[in-house]
């Protein structure tokens, strides 16, 4: 089975400091994914990975940077944290090169920012 | 541009059936629906490509209308279990532009 850990479940943080948030997933997929969920919003896309070193941005790139220099592990960064990047953090990982190619989804992590 | 999923909110009791609709504005290459139950991640149901391929769970059909970029995903004789928000997702082309829908939460009551 496919295995997507992300490296908190809750995690509190200050306005203002850099948070970071770790995405492993055990199947050598080629893509991963950041995204974020709030209520009646669905999950919106943040960054977008389709090989190591390689990334893209999503529909919401803004006060957020990535990192991949592993296949296995997709960081995500948020450089200042601030109140209204509370919320749910997804991170999901697919295979590439395949016609059916759904994504595996790690737990999540709920950050608050005070 | 994130679908357009039908409706919000859906309610039913045990047996009952019902449909969850997701259309978009984009010619498509493939739609996939996704089950998130609270407190979890979402999880893979079906993933339906143009040209009428399809693969996912065998209690749950899905369909896909590639002229109207509409999807819809059938639930028949549901379950306590069913409830969750369904979650629609479009890829425009392979491996590409892939954006989810805005959910529909579905309650099953005994």
């Amino acid at each position: 089975d496919v295995k997507v850990t992300q490296s908190s479940r809750y995690l509190v943080k200050r306005t203002g400091e850099k948070v970071f948030l770790e995405c492993v997933q055990d199947m050598d997929h080629e893509n991963m994914f950041w995204y974020r969920q709030d209520p009646g919003l669905g999950l919106r896309l943040i960054y977008f990975s389709y090989d190591v070193k390689m990334k893209e941005k999503g529909d919401i790139p803004e006060g957020y940077s990535v990192s991949r220099e592993k296949k296995e592990r997709f960081s995500l960064i948020l450089e200042s944290a601030s109140t209204n990047q509370t919320s749910m953090y997804l991170c999901a990982s697919r295979t590439s090169g395949r016609r059916y190619n759904e994504q595996f989804f790690g737990p999540g992590t709920r950050l608050t920012v005070l | 541009q994130q679908p357009v999923q039908s409706p919000q909110a859906v309610i039913l009791r045990e047996g009952e059936d019902a449909v969850i609709n997701c259309s978009s504005s984009k010619a498509l290459y493939s739609v996939h629906w996704y089950r998130q139950k609270h407190g979890e991640a979402p999880v893979f149901l079906m993933i339906l490509l143009k040209g009428g391929e399809q693969k996912g769970h065998d209690k749950i059909s899905a369909s896909f209308n590639e002229k109207k970029q509409q999807s819809s995903l059938y639930l028949t004789a549901s379950q306590l279990s069913y409830s969750g928000t369904y979650f629609c997702g479009t890829e425009s082309r392979y491996g590409q532009n892939f954006v989810f829908g805005p959910g529909t939460r579905l309650s099953v009551l005994p």
